[in-house]
């Protein structure tokens, strides 16, 4: 699967979009972008994913550019319990892959008043 | 979270002592992982299953082993206990497309 690179962190206000970036140079044409969070102590949650189009649910939407090397989610109206770990990680949908998810270090999104 | 029953919540053990953390769901998905978590740090992939009867090693498999033999409960076996191991485990489960990942609200495990 190919490697992905977030930013550390990163600050939001409170009703503002927040933008999460995600690097993947190095993704291969039948590889899916997948977004995960973590709210504190608790287990990771699915987000949404996406090959090519851009892609909305009613969590976020995923933005990913023409040459698929990067991709932004995005939270359109942040609120304080968005605040989280947020994983991007690209692997191939429905193969022996699917279920062995490699969690990075993510971004850590703060949500301030 | 919905479907994935993970027990126990809390555990302390002493060092060289085994124990199993259990997880069950209840999903049918064909997928399930186990991961720990130390302080401030990522999720990291001890042992995964693609199905019932089949398992194989993720990032840091030693001192773990699993088994599946139904689709429903993917147990891990600590077998003898170190301070090492004190950590965050989670339990994941999967469907097929990997649109649907579930995890067990996590066993705090503390070795001393």
């Amino acid at each position: 699967d190919a490697k992905t690179t977030q930013p550390t962190s990163m600050d939001c206000a409170e009703g503002r979009a927040a933008n999460l970036p995600c690097n993947h140079s190095t993704i291969s044409g039948n590889e899916y972008v997948y977004w995960y969070r973590q709210i504190h102590s608790q287990g990771p949650q699915y987000i949404i994913h996406g090959l090519k189009n851009n892609e909305t649910n009613e969590m976020a939407s995923l933005i990913i550019t023409e040459d698929r090397k990067s991709s932004t989610l995005i939270l359109p109206h942040a609120t304080l319990r968005d605040t989280a770990v947020y994983y991007c990680i690209v692997r191939v949908e429905g193969s022996s892959n699917t279920g062995k998810l490699i969690f990075g270090q993510g971004t850590t999104l703060q949500v301030k008043p | 979270n919905a479907g994935v029953t993970q027990t126990p919540k809390f555990q302390v053990l002493k060092t060289g002592q085994s124990m199993t953390l259990q997880c069950a769901q209840d999903m049918n998905h064909e997928y399930m992982s186990w991961y720990r978590q130390d302080p401030g740090m990522g999720l990291r992939l001890i042992h995964y299953s693609v199905g019932a009867g089949i398992t194989d090693q993720g990032e840091v498999p030693n001192g773990y082993n699993v088994s599946r033999s139904t689709t429903e409960d993917f147990p891990l076996r600590l077998l003898s206990a170190a301070p090492s191991q004190t950590s965050v485990y989670f339990c994941a489960s999967i469907n097929g497309m990997g649109t649907e990942a579930f995890f067990g609200q996590g066993t705090r495990l503390t070795v001393v």
